[in-house]
């Protein structure tokens, strides 16, 4: 089954700490994978996606094919960086488009 | 550049009653999803338009719910009738073009918030 999976509901940490927001996936064939980010009172927004090998806003993300995951982290977390994270999966050659159910990470003073 | 439009923004009705939702993506953009949000839960793609063509629509609860999308621009999304279980919030976005593999990124707009009484 294709699916995707986020442990984690609610991650808090301090501010400068390391963040890790965990992202599991399911799928059969070649998956893209992706992370959206909504801040408070604003749009779904596209943070990054696995293919570019980018980072954003301080935040990278690596594509473990053997692990099945994609975990977005960032060193030193900023109280900007509050927000909800999805990760989402697209399969190659699919307009299937799956997201996650979320995490919510409150970076504390 | 202007980003895509959704009204309303809120809509309280009855089960059983119908309801309609209008998306407005950005200028030049051939694809539109329809999501649903479910509370707790992540966005769930209910119908991809290219241009004015369905690309895909399994997960669209064909028996109470229709989009249209006339003229490859405006869509719109209806539930009729709708129950308890559609409150949610429904998402529209909007991109470039489909590349298989969806790598064009998804601008989405504010939403709709549903809730059925």
């Amino acid at each position: 089954a294709q699916r995707v999976t986020q442990p984690e509901k609610l991650l808090s940490v301090f501010k400068g700490a390391p963040v890790e927001l965990k992202c599991n996936y399911s799928y059969s064939g070649s998956p893209e994978l992706f992370w959206y980010v909504q801040y408070s009172r604003q749009r779904l927004q596209l943070l990054l996606r696995h293919i570019s090998r980018e980072s954003i806003k301080g935040f990278t993300a690596d594509l473990n094919k053997g692990e099945t995951s994609f975990h977005l982290k960032k060193p030193f977390a900023q109280e900007e960086d509050s927000a909800m994270y999805y990760c989402a999966l697209s399969g190659r050659g699919t307009y299937k488009y799956i997201f996650g159910t979320g995490t919510r990470l409150k970076v504390l003073a | 550049e202007a980003g895509v439009a959704q009204s309303p923004r809120y809509k309280i009705i009855e089960k059983r009653q119908s309801v309609a939702f209008w998306c407005n993506p950005i200028s030049g953009h051939a694809t539109l999803y329809w999501y649903q949000q479910i509370l707790g839960q992540g966005p769930k793609l209910l119908i991809q338009f290219q241009n004015n063509g369905v690309v895909d629509d399994s997960q669209l609860p064909k028996d109470r719910f229709s989009a249209e999308r006339l003229k490859g621009v405006d869509s719109t999304l209806k539930i009729q009738p709708a129950k308890l279980e559609d409150s949610a919030v429904y998402l529209c976005a909007s991109s470039l073009r489909l590349l298989a593999g969806n790598e064009e990124t998804q601008y989405f707009g504010p939403g709709t918030r549903l809730l059925v009484l």
